[in-house]
């Protein structure tokens, strides 16, 4: 159980041009849901905190208005990266925290966004 | 200031050999759970162990084990009889309270040779 799933896995686009990344919880219910971004070896940084019904909550530094994070249903958030630009090339991961056990969270397998 | 300390960049083991990631923390919640990742080259976060701070007994599962030295904020990873198929970059993360929030490190990254 809680497996956690992205699509698409791999995505190249535009410049300008906006990109919309899913993920969803299989077999369990997310009340919340993460999203992070990580370069090339480097560490997972903390993008925005999503809410099911409500507004996300994003980490210092990060626009909002140029990742927008929807978390429509329990089992479902999405970011959408807004007229991206090359340096918004890198690995996207979600995460979704199941209540009860360790509080842990389930990562989804990422998506490596290329804009060129 | 850092809430995890991971200071070893890059390790290399030989297969069968032990090895130890070090970890060092910060908070001052009493609360606070402890997690290793491992990160294989396809980017996947594959959770490992988990040990929770009123824990008594240090984690252990299978061939991963946590020493926890609660006094010295130390949560280090020690994997046992390496493994080819266990080189990867490695995470220590802490969730603080009843926060679902992860703070992660700068992560290892260990080299099994043969």
């Amino acid at each position: 159980g809680a497996v956690v799933s992205q699509h698409p896995s791999r995505v190249i686009c535009k410049s300008g041009t906006s990109v919309k990344i899913e993920c969803r919880s299989l077999d369990f219910q997310a009340t919340t849901m993460f999203w992070y971004r990580q370069f090339p070896k480097q560490s997972l940084m903390l993008m925005a905190t999503s809410n099911e019904g409500s507004k996300a909550t994003y980490e210092q530094g990060v626009e909002k208005d140029k990742f927008l994070i929807n978390h429509a249903s329990l089992t479902l958030s999405t970011l959408t990266v807004t007229s991206a630009h090359p340096e918004d090339s890198s690995f996207y991961i979600c995460s979704a925290s199941r209540t009860g056990g360790f509080n842990e969270q389930f990562f989804g397998p990422g998506t490596r966004l290329t804009v060129l | 200031a850092q809430k995890i300390t991971q200071t070893q960049p890059g390790m290399f083991v030989q297969e069968k050999e032990a090895v130890t990631l070090d970890c060092t923390y910060d908070t001052s919640d009493p609360s606070y759970g402890l997690f290793w990742y491992k990160q294989p080259s396809s980017g996947e976060m594959i959770f490992l162990i988990y040990q929770g701070s009123y824990d008594q007994q240090n984690a252990t599962e299978g061939r991963y084990s946590l020493n926890f030295q609660k006094a010295r904020k130390s949560a280090n990873l020690v994997i046992s009889a390496s493994q080819l198929g266990d080189s990867a970059m490695y995470f220590c993360a802490m969730r603080e309270g009843n926060d679902y929030k992860l703070s992660f490190g700068a992560g290892t990254t260990v080299t099994v040779r043969a």
